[in-house]
């Protein structure tokens, strides 16, 4: 699987963006670029997804770097419960027996109020 | 909205002894995953399953590991004679079949293994 690296942690203040970022230099024409979190007790939730163009949904932006070497989560306005671990993890959709997502350590957001 | 859901949320078992985790995936979802996170470590990978067969599985899914979906709804984990390094919270988690982007995780059971 292809490595990506993340800051351990990170802080935001509450009601401010948030840029996550991941660095993922070893990426291949075929991974997609999925962000999931962990919020504290709870298992993994997805977040949102992406191949080459930037992503919006309900809970968050994906930007994509043009080479794909690097990725941004984007949390437009945090709150409390934004508070977690956030996962880049690369994964490669179609390909048979890879169906598993692998974590990596993560970066903790701390939001302060 | 549709959810996936384990029991129970708490299990305490002696070492030696055997242990099933039981999870209920999201109707329509077609594969099924375990995972396990120790305290203060990263989420593991342990299996997947599909058409009633394991489609993968990781160095830690050995021989004291089965997973089986005795019927239509439920998907069990039994851990066979428990060690304490089985100690670990673990996630059942679902999706709709090859090519979803999304897997849906269970909130979890902590087993605890004395």
């Amino acid at each position: 699987d292809a490595k990506t690296t993340q800051p351990n942690s990170m802080e935001s203040n509450e009601e401010e963006p948030v840029h996550l970022p991941c660095n993922h230099s070893t990426i291949s024409g075929t991974d997609y670029i999925h962000w999931y979190r962990q919020l504290p007790s709870q298992g993994p939730e997805y977040v949102i997804h992406g191949l080459t163009s930037n992503v919006n949904n309900r809970m968050a932006s994906l930007a994509i770097a043009e080479d794909r070497k690097s990725s941004t989560l984007i949390l437009h306005r945090a709150t409390l419960r934004d508070a977690a671990v956030y996962y880049c993890i690369l994964r490669d959709v179609w390909w048979k027996g890879n169906e598993k997502l692998t974590f990596g350590t993560g970066t903790r957001l701390t939001i302060i109020p | 909205e549709p959810e996936v859901t384990q029991t129970p949320s708490h299990q305490v078992t002696q070492m030696g002894q055997e242990v099933i985790l039981r999870c209920v995936p999201i109707s329509n979802h077609l594969y099924f995953y375990w995972y396990r996170q120790i305290l203060g470590q990263k989420v593991e990978f342990l299996v997947s399953f599909y058409n009633n067969e394991i489609s993968e599985k990781s160095e830690i899914f050995d021989d004291q590991f089965s997973v089986e979906r005795p019927d239509g709804s439920n998907f069990t984990l039994k851990i066979r004679s428990t060690k304490l390094e089985d100690s670990a919270m673990y996630f059942c988690a679902s999706s709709e079949g090859r090519g979803s982007y999304e897997q849906y995780f269970g909130p979890g059971t902590r087993l605890t293994v004395t």
